[in-house]
């Protein structure tokens, strides 16, 4: 069973529309979260990290919570632009950082 | 800071063949550097850890014989697809982690190579 949760598997928006991203994990003990946007044929693309501390992290339209209680985070995007249309992966560290659990991806596709 | 490139960015050979790939860090030593295969739709799979000097460490089920990892210098590490085969067409991407990783140990991803084995 995948350690790393993510819903919805895909999703289409309308440009200028808001979305969140959900992400489950049973990862522990647990170092940090990322968040990662991934285009088509790319590598992932750091967008937030956060510590068990931190609960909420910007980047631009890109808003990350954390809930190491329950062990969910989401991924917010405010004003979706075209652009955004991407995988975005979840990844949660495991054992202090020398190995990484990755989700499948939240397939976030932006329309006109 | 902290950029990760990757060449080829696409590579296409014949079943048998051997294929290199090279995975740089360009604005920091990377201590040590990850190589990943990522399937259609699927997560990012860990193939083998290379610390710079020494042996990688792969993965359960990923064939060392198969899949050479050179890490000769704090800035380059190689993957050689030998003998490939359709089954070894993939998108495969590296990471790297050094002295800027700062709190967050963290690791940057290159842009990937798609390798496709006729």
């Amino acid at each position: 069973k995948n350690q790393v949760e993510q819903s919805p598997q895909s999703l289409i928006i309308l440009e200028g529309k808001n979305c969140t991203l959900q992400c489950n994990y049973t990862v522990s003990p647990f170092s940090n979260l990322r968040w990662y946007k991934q285009d088509t044929g790319r590598g992932p693309v750091s967008l937030t990290i956060m510590t068990f501390s931190e609960n909420t992290k910007s980047n631009g339209r890109y808003t990350a919570t954390l809930d190491a209680d329950t062990k969910q985070s989401s991924l917010h995007i405010t004003a979706s632009q075209l652009s955004d249309s991407a995988s975005y992966i979840c990844v949660v560290s495991v054992n202090g950082n020398n190995r990484l659990a990755f989700g499948k991806g939240n397939q976030v596709v932006v329309i006109p | 800071g902290a950029v990760v490139s990757q060449h080829p960015s696409w590579v296409i050979c014949k079943s048998g063949t051997s294929v290199k790939i090279e995975c740089r860090s360009l604005d920091f030593q990377a201590t040590t550097m990850f190589w990943y295969r990522q399937f259609p739709k699927q997560s990012l799979m860990l193939m083998a850890t290379s610390n710079e000097g020494s042996k990688a460490t792969y993965e359960q089920g990923v064939e060392k014989d198969k899949f050479l990892i050179n890490h000769a210098s704090l800035t380059l590490s190689t993957l050689t697809v030998t003998s490939a085969h359709p089954e070894d067409s993939s998108f495969y991407i590296c990471s790297a982690r050094g002295g800027v990783a700062g709190a967050y140990n963290e690791q940057f991803f290159g842009p990937g190579t798609r390798l496709t084995v006729l």
